[in-house]
């Protein structure tokens, strides 16, 4: 079946530097989610994408939707150790289940 | 406004016994689902329901049993615990059919199957 593919899986990052995750997929998107998940704690919405090329900014954070509505990229500006956690996308397949990323695990070093 | 409200936090179960997970949201959302989080897996889709009545099944839904009788509950059973059923399970919900909304999560039942 169809498969959202996140990437990287971990990444380690001095406080201050920028981090990327990416989410792609095989097929055309109708719309893509991102969340962040704290340690030990539950995922939290960030934010949903629609339009194809569409860029949003959450203060340091910046999300991207592919022109070919196939991939998405969140783009964190200058980490800080608020930003540790798991930061998932997630996809609707078009049958009205939200299938999610393996996440993208994101840890500061001070 | 609670929002999703999930119980137990935290369960050990031994192998064979059954339980129900309860999940309760007070924002008249009619989309309600059940995922599985397990290391280095993300987030598995159970079942899910789209209104009050109508329940379907997600990724990984054997093993578990759910029902919606009214919008706000949606309780998910564990028929004969396992040892691969050992996970952290989340509710969540969305505000219509489809999710074009962003979802609301519990806060997480952790289960342990000894």
């Amino acid at each position: 079946g169809q498969q959202v593919m996140q990437i990287p899986q971990y990444q380690h990052v001095q406080e201050g530097e920028d981090f990327t995750t990416y989410c792609n997929s095989s097929t055309t998107l109708s719309n893509i989610q991102w969340y962040k998940q704290r340690p030990g704690g539950h995922p939290v919405f960030l934010i949903q994408l629609v339009k194809s090329g569409e860029v949003k900014k959450q203060k340091r954070l910046t999300f991207q939707f592919g022109e070919a509505k196939k991939n998405s990229s969140l783009h964190i500006t200058a980490t800080q150790t608020t930003d540790v956690g798991t930061y998932f996308c997630a996809v609707d397949l078009g049958n009205e289940k939200l299938t999610f990323g393996t996440g993208t695990r994101l840890t500061i070093i001070p | 406004n609670a929002g999703v409200t999930q119980t137990p936090k935290f369960q050990v179960l031994k192998t064979g016994q059954s339980m129900t997970l309860q999940c309760a949201q007070d924002m008249n959302h009619e989309y309600m689902s059940w995922y599985r989080q397990d290391p280095g897996m993300g987030l598995r889709l159970i079942h899910y329901s789209v209104g009050a009545g109508i329940t379907d099944q997600g990724e990984v839904p054997n093993g578990y049993n759910v029902s919606r009788s009214t919008t706000e509950d949606f309780p998910l059973r564990l028929l004969s615990a396992a040892p691969s059923q050992t996970s952290v399970y989340f509710c969540a919900s969305s505000y219509q059919t489809g999710p074009m909304n962003g979802y609301t999560f519990g806060s997480g039942t952790r289960l342990t199957v000894v």
